[in-house]
C-alpha cells in the first residue's frame, strides 16, 4: 500500500517552542489529514485538508496541503506540555482508504 | 455521547483462543474501518465495510473476519490466535461526501501469551 514518509520521526521540545514536521508522498492526495494520537487513545483529528494549497488553522495549529498535493507540514506554535503525544499525518484519495505516516513522537520539556 | 466505542478496552488471552472485539459508532456514518497498531505504532488497515458490504479487505490472515450486523456495527473475530496478533485494533468510522474523515474509536489492546 502507499506510504507517507513522515519527518522527523521524534522530537524533544523546550515548552513555549514552535514544532514544524512535514509529511511526503510519492503519490497525489486528494486529502490530507493530521491526527495526534495520546497514550492509550486512539488517533484523534487535529485539520483536515481538501485543496492544494490549502492552509488552515485550529488554535494553535497550522496546516498546509501541499501544491503538489504530495506534501504537508504541521506547526505547533507556543508548545505547552499537553502538546505531548503521536502526531500523524494522512492521506486519502476517495477510494476509502488512508495512507498514514509513521508518526512523529513530539515530547515538550516543561 | 461516545461517537465510536470499542469493547473490550484490553484483552489478554492464551494463544490458540478465539475471541472478538465489538465497535459501535453512534454518528450515523455509512463506513467504518478496523485498523491494527503494531508495536513501533504503525497503522495499518485491515478491511473496511460500507452500508454493511465488505469494500476493502487487505493481505490479512483469514483467522480474522468481521462482521457488520447494521451499519453502526463492525466486529472483528479472531480465530487461532498468534503471539504476532498482539497489537493495538482501532475502529473508525467515516461518512462519505465533501469532508469524508475518519473518526477513531480508542483502541482495543489485544495480548496474546
Amino acid at each position: 500500500g502507499q506510504q507517507l514518509n513522515q519527518s522527523p520521526q521524534s522530537m524533544f521540545i523546550q515548552e513555549g517552542e514552535d514544532v514544524s514536521m512535514n509529511c511526503t508522498s510519492s503519490s497525489i492526495f486528494n486529502t490530507w489529514l493530521w491526527y495526534k494520537q495520546d497514550p492509550g487513545e486512539g488517533p484523534v483529528l487535529l485539520i483536515a485538508l481538501y485543496k492544494a494549497g490549502e492552509l488552515t488553522s485550529n488554535g494553535r495549529l497550522t496546516a498546509q496541503f501541499g501544491i503538489t498535493r504530495k506534501d504537508s507540514f504541521l506547526n505547533i506554535s507556543a508548545s505547552i506540555p499537553s502538546d505531548v503525544g503521536i502526531y500523524f499525518c494522512a492521506g486519502q484519495n476517495g477510494n476509502n482508504r488512508l495512507a498514514f505516516g509513521k508518526g512523529n513522537q513530539v515530547v515538550v520539556i516543561p | 455521547d461516545t461517537a465510536v466505542s470499542q469493547t473490550p478496552k484490553y484483552l489478554v488471552t492464551q494463544m490458540g483462543n478465539d475471541k472478538s472485539i465489538k465497535c459501535e459508532q453512534n454518528l450515523g456514518h455509512d463506513t467504518m474501518y478496523w485498523y491494527k497498531q503494531d508495536s513501533k505504532k504503525f497503522l495499518k488497515i485491515m478491511f473496511s465495510y460500507n452500508n454493511k458490504e465488505l469494500i476493502i479487505n487487505e493481505t490479512v490472515p483469514n483467522r480474522f473476519s468481521p462482521k457488520s450486523p447494521d451499519k453502526a456495527h463492525l466486529n472483528l473475530h479472531i480465530n487461532s490466535l498468534e503471539l504476532g496478533d498482539s497489537a493495538v485494533y482501532f475502529c473508525a468510522s467515516r461518512r462519505q461526501g465533501v469532508t469524508d474523515t475518519q473518526y477513531f474509536g480508542p483502541g482495543t489492546r489485544l495480548t496474546v501469551l
